[in-house]
């Protein structure tokens, strides 16, 4: 039973453009969203993160979205780079302030920014 | 400052063996989790230990186990492998078990069963 699911396995844009990444998630206890990014043979790092409590975040180029009532977030990097050429990864916790270690992954967006 | 560590980072087994993977977390760092990765099923989170205390498990069978040990490294162990079980496996370690502490990754350990 996936609880969070990223639909879209990739994603091309173009440099300058903006990239836009969606997430559903079916859990409705998820209270803490995160965005990863990963580059091949490396792990996962940290992006930016959004509290059940917010609907929005923003840092720098990336903004994250949340609409608790369609269970939704989307990430968003204005203006896209090839830099961030990756794959994006949202993920949710669950279970109150000290339940950090354990992360909900969706499958993954392969981003592709074209110069 | 060291980020996490794996080892080893690539490993080539038979259906049938076990294996033991490890982590080194930041130093500092007293919590660490390990997660699954497979095409197209993004990460799966295995299990999260603290203080050499498991706090939390997934839904893998009990052929997955690990530990903590006293100065916060890990290890997870397969046993009896399947060739299901060929993955990235990726350990990643934070401060303690707050919400709002990231997560730092690792490069992962390839496993390829043959």
């Amino acid at each position: 039973d996936q609880q969070v699911k990223q639909n879209s396995p990739s994603l091309s844009v173009q440099e300058g453009r903006i990239s836009i990444l969606n997430c559903d998630y079916t859990n409705s206890m998820f209270d803490y969203f995160l965005w990863y990014k990963k580059y091949p043979a490396e792990g996962p790092t940290f992006l930016i993160s959004i509290s059940s409590i917010k609907d929005k975040n923003e840092d720098g180029r990336f903004t994250v979205f949340l609409n608790k009532s369609a269970k939704h977030l989307s990430l968003h990097i204005v203006p896209s780079q090839p830099g961030d050429s990756a794959v994006y990864f949202c993920a949710a916790s669950a279970g109150g302030n000290n339940q950090g270690g354990k992360l909900i992954f969706g499958q993954g967006t392969e981003l592709s920014v074209k110069p | 400052k060291a980020g996490v560590t794996q080892t080893p980072r690539y490993l080539i087994k038979t259906r049938g063996q076990q294996v033991t993977l490890s982590c080194s977390p930041i130093s500092g760092h007293r919590s660490v989790s390990w997660y699954q990765q497979t095409p197209g099923q993004g990460l799966q989170f295995l299990f999260e230990y603290f203080s050499e205390t498991q706090r939390n498990k997934g839904n893998f069978p009990g052929r997955f186990s690990g530990r903590q040990f006293s100065n916060s490294r890990s290890e997870m162990n397969v046993s009896t492998l399947e060739l299901g079980d060929s993955a990235l496996y990726l350990c990643a370690s934070q401060r303690g078990v707050m919400l709002k502490e990231t997560q730092y990754f690792g490069p992962g350990t390839r496993l390829l069963v043959l």
